[in-house]
């Protein structure tokens, strides 16, 4: 299997909803990532797990809140979001001290109204 | 920031034509790589080349480092439509997970 497989593909949400993106591989990778992107811009790192502690974090706001459960699973919780979050969420994942090539999934694309 | 720049923005070419992107970054690195990324979905990994490395090829793509200019180009060679896609550089630095994009090229090529 060498698939990043994110759900759900899309995501609209009022700014009061509590959800959650889910990131899930099953490559043995023990690094993983959210990148978030806004149209016509490159991704930006949000936060990076490794071995399923957070080892990098962005500065991300709050109301994003990551978490990691175990070495195949990396979710993004997502509560009292504001509609600039909206945008295409990225997971990827790397195996630990591979040069860092990032295997992404499709991306979940979330609307906050 | 320690984002790149890349060049062009934008890039519109006829099928067979030679498709050239060039990206700047700011820091040492321990390598650096290319993606493509279709209409807004998942990225793909294209080539890697370390910062030891001043040329790599696969397939049609030829990619070129100058670790003192702190440059590297992505060729295309022999386009055809399916190339259409945005292309990004992204830079890993030596010791951590931080993989950053540079800002990307968004090629269009016309069959």
């Amino acid at each position: 299997d060498t698939e990043v497989t994110q759900t759900p593909k899309h995501l609209v949400m009022g700014m009061t909803n509590k959800k959650s993106l889910k990131c899930e591989q099953h490559m043995g990778h023990r690094a993983m990532y959210w990148y978030k992107q806004k149209a016509k811009k490159p991704p930006e790192l949000m936060f990076v797990y490794s071995y399923e502690k957070l080892s990098i974090n962005e500065s991300v706001p709050s109301r994003f809140s990551p978490e990691c459960p175990n070495s195949s699973l990396l979710n993004l919780h997502l509560h009292a979001l504001q509609p600039e979050d909206s945008a295409l969420y990225l997971c990827a994942s790397t195996p630990v001290g591979a040069n860092n090539v990032l295997t992404f999934g499709a991306g979940s694309r979330l609307t906050v109204l | 920031s320690q984002q790149g720049e890349e060049d062009p923005q934008a890039l519109s070419i006829q099928e067979g034509e030679n498709a050239t992107m060039n990206c700047s970054y700011k820091t040492s690195i321990n390598n650096l790589q290319w993606y493509r990324q279709n209409s807004g979905r998942g990225l793909v990994h294209l080539i890697l080349i370390r910062s030891n490395e001043r040329e790599k090829h696969s397939g049609r793509l030829r990619v070129t480092l100058d670790t003192s200019k702190k440059s590297s180009s992505l060729l295309i060679t022999a386009s055809r439509a399916a190339d259409t896609a945005s292309y990004f550089c992204a830079t890993a630095y030596t010791g951590g997970f931080k993989t950053i994009f540079g800002a990307g090229t968004r090629l269009f090529v016309k069959a």
